[in-house]
């Protein structure tokens, strides 16, 4: 069964430093993709970035990037330039994919704090 | 704003009793799922359909039922409850299932479910 690990339960950043949050993941399946969502106090789960297990470059969004090791089954966020409103929690997630069946397998969340 | 709602925002009932959540996708999407997301447990997929059929089911009680209509919009009935179904319910949408690509699955705000 595919499986996400995230080890980081907080972390802490200063404004305008950047910040790497941590997500390895399991899975036998060679095609696969992975997202990260950002879920603040106010509970919505906003989609940040995703990667194809099959892309050769990292993906990007603005200031999100996706350091994306396969090998190592690792596709950490990296967020440059932190924000005080990046202060949240962010979510790994694996798309499971079997036949008709799409869902996400979320990882436990790491907790962002961005002091000034 | 996703484009997915979900209403009520928040719900609070006593054990025992039954509600139900409400769900509409974002315009087009034929795909909704269903998570939970608690304290001890995590985000959870729960349940999934597509164009009004049931595709796949996660970790859900027999107490908890689903249904998609045919306009798309979908209800999570939620029985005898009880103190540990007091949970954020995520309802999620999608446009297709099985595409390659990001298939990226919109989040609707949440509803808070407190039972006592």
């Amino acid at each position: 069964a595919q499986k996400i690990t995230q080890t980081q339960p907080g972390m802490f950043v200063q404004e305008k430093e950047a910040v790497t949050l941590d997500c390895t993941y399991d899975t036998s399946d060679q095609s696969y993709g992975l997202f990260w969502y950002k879920q603040p106090s106010s509970g919505e789960m906003i989609f940040l970035i995703y990667q194809g297990s099959y892309d050769e470059q990292n993906a990007t969004e603005g200031r999100y990037s996706l350091n994306f090791q396969k090998a190592r089954k690792s596709a950490n966020l990296v967020i440059s330039a932190s924000q005080l409103g990046d202060s949240a929690m962010y979510f790994c997630a694996m798309r499971e994919l079997i036949g008709n069946t799409d869902k996400l397998i979320f990882g436990t969340g790491t907790r962002l704090q961005v002091f000034p | 704003d996703s484009g997915v709602t979900q209403t009520p925002k928040h719900l609070i009932t006593a054990t025992g009793q039954r509600v139900t959540l409400r769900c509409s996708p974002r315009s087009g999407d034929l795909s909704v799922y269903w998570y939970q997301q608690s304290l001890d447990q995590g985000l959870q997929f729960l349940i999934q359909y597509y164009n009004g059929e049931e595709r796949a089911k996660g970790n859900i009680l027999e107490r908890f039922s689903a249904q998609q209509f045919p306009d798309l919009h979908s209800e999570l009935n939620l029985s005898s409850l009880e103190l540990g179904d007091s949970a954020l319910y995520f309802c999620a949408s999608s446009p297709e299932i099985g595409l390659a690509g990001t298939n990226e699955q919109f989040f609707g705000p949440g509803t808070r479910l407190t039972v006592l």
